[in-house]
């Protein structure tokens, strides 16, 4: 596609509700990467991905949280048991470049958001 | 000591003026860092990056870098109302795959 998509642009769930959040990159980006930004703040990362494997999840913040890209191009972030501190825009981004090179300095490009909202 | 830290502002320029933007960070094994904007609601937008030390240019805007000192500053030449936005310092951590961001400053260019 023309540019990183993510769906839903919104969600409400109430608390203790399963969510998944979508990321379509652009085609053929190697790198993938979530991040989740609260009101105010710049983006958190969550994890990071080359490819299908998930090379780093250290920022997921807790085991309710889980990422996937199976087939190396979408992927998928899921929330169990919803709180309502978990309640952020969820960013994807996607890059040509694979990070860790000692040289990366080539553009991530963002999707729109998900924002999600814990009632 | 957060990793990477932006005073969050507001920074309020008058129109045409040159607006300064800082951003500190902590780890001194850093390698590559960005500047992005982003409009409210929206979702951040490369501006510059930058990885030697030293000033690199780009049309209105200038990234500076100094590793000694663990500072890079972004200036915006010319400031426009278009400009008023939060801006957002990026770093790449040592380990090469986390992109470490700092909470952003706005800023308010007035016409």
């Amino acid at each position: 596609g023309a540019g990183v998509s993510q769906s839903p642009r919104y969600k409400v769930a109430k608390r203790g509700q399963d969510v998944a959040l979508r990321c379509d990159p652009i085609s053929g980006h190697v790198s993938l990467f979530w991040y989740q930004q609260a009101l105010g703040q710049g983006p958190e990362f969550l994890t990071y991905f080359q490819n299908e494997a998930q090379l780093d999840k250290s920022g997921l913040p807790s085991d309710r949280f889980f990422a996937e890209r199976p087939e190396g191009s979408v992927s998928t972030l899921k929330i169990q048991r919803t709180q309502q501190e978990d309640s952020a825009v969820y960013l994807c981004a996607s890059s040509s470049e694979l990070s860790g090179s000692r040289l990366l300095n080539t553009e991530a490009f963002f999707g729109q958001g998900t924002r999600l909202t814990v009632v | 000591q957060k990793e990477v830290e932006q005073n969050s502002g507001p920074l309020s320029v008058p129109e045409g003026a040159i607006a300064s933007l800082n951003c500190t960070y902590s780890d001194r094994g850093s390698q590559s860092f960005f500047w992005y904007r982003q409009y409210s609601g929206k979702s951040p937008e490369l501006i510059m990056f930058i990885y030697s030390n030293g000033d690199k240019e780009d049309g209105r805007f200038t990234a500076q870098l100094n590793k000694a000192s663990q500072y890079v500053s972004l200036l915006i030449r010319d400031s426009q109302p278009s400009d008023s936005a939060t801006y957002l310092c990026a770093v790449i951590n040592t380990g090469g795959f986390k992109t470490i961001f700092g909470a952003g400053t706005r800023l308010f260019v007035k016409a």
